[in-house]
C-alpha cells in the first residue's frame, strides 16, 4: 500500500536557520504530494503541493520539489521565523482517495 | 479559496451523553468528507469516509455504532459520538473534497472533545 515516511521530530532551530524536513514516499504510480501545517489547537492548512514529477511547490518561503527518482518531497526554508513553529505533515493521495499522512514533525523555532 | 467550517471548536460533555460535531463546506460542494481523530502529539488517524447520500465507510477498528456519520447534503457532514466515555476524548478533524474544481482537501479547524 501507499506510505509516507517523515523525519522524526521534534526539531528545534534558532531563528533565521535553514530548515529541511525529509519526506519520502512509497506508492504505485505517481501520487500528488502535499505538505500541511498544523498550528497549536488548530486543524491542518495546506502549505504547498506538487502534482507531478519535478514540480516545485512553494508558499510562505517554504519549498518542496517532487523527486520521482528518489521518491522524495523534502520541505525546505532558507530562514525560519518563530511564527513557523508548528507541526508539519507530509502526505500523498491519488485522485479523491484518502490522504496518506506521515507521522508529522514538530518544529520549534527559538528567538 | 475553499473554506470548511467545523463546530464546535471545543466541547466538554459528561460520560454517557452524545455529542454532535458539524462540518460544513462554505463555498463549494463536498462530494466526499473525511473524519479524522488525532491523539496528542500524534498524526491523524482516518476514522471514516462519507459520500453525500450514502453510508459512511469506516476504517478498520472504528466502531460505526459509536461514531455515527451522516452526510445528508453536499455541504454538511456530521459526526456524532454516542454514549461518550473519557477514552473518546480527542481532537477530531474533518476534511472535504470538492467537486468540479481542484480544491484538493480542505480541513476544518478541528473539535477538541473532552469527556468527563
Amino acid at each position: 500500500g501507499n506510505s509516507v515516511t517523515q523525519m522524526e521530530g521534534p526539531v528545534t532551530l534558532s531563528e533565521e536557520a535553514f530548515l529541511t524536513i525529509n519526506c519520502t514516499y512509497t506508492a504505485t504510480g505517481y501520487p500528488s504530494l502535499f505538505w500541511y501545517v498544523q498550528y497549536p489547537g488548530e486543524g491542518l492548512q495546506l502549505l504547498l503541493k506538487a502534482t507531478k514529477a519535478d514540480d516545485k511547490g512553494s508558499n510562505k518561503g517554504f519549498e518542496a520539489t517532487y523527486r520521482k527518482e528518489t521518491t522524495s518531497f523534502h520541505l525546505e526554508k532558507g530562514s525560519v521565523q518563530v511564527s513557523d513553529s508548528a507541526v508539519y505533515f507530509c502526505a500523498l493521495h491519488f485522485g479523491n482517495e484518502k490522504l496518506t499522512f506521515g507521522t508529522g514533525t514538530r518544529l520549534t523555532i527559538i528567538p | 479559496g475553499a473554506v470548511v467550517s467545523q463546530h464546535p471548536s471545543r466541547v466538554i460533555c459528561k460520560s454517557g451523553t452524545s455529542v454532535k460535531i458539524e462540518c460544513r463546506s462554505l463555498d463549494f460542494q463536498a462530494t466526499t468528507m473525511f473524519w479524522y481523530r488525532q491523539f496528542p502529539k500524534k498524526s491523524l488517524m482516518l476514522m471514516a469516509t462519507s459520500n453525500e447520500g450514502s453510508k459512511a465507510t469506516y476504517e478498520q477498528g472504528v466502531e460505526k455504532d459509536k461514531f455515527l456519520i451522516n452526510h445528508a447534503s453536499l455541504t454538511l457532514s456530521t459526526l456524532t459520538v454516542t454514549s461518550a466515555h473519557p477514552e473518546d476524548s480527542s481532537f477530531y478533524i474533518c476534511s472535504a473534497w470538492g467537486q468540479g474544481r481542484v480544491y484538493g482537501y480542505t480541513f476544518g479547524s478541528g473539535t477538541r472533545l473532552t469527556v468527563v
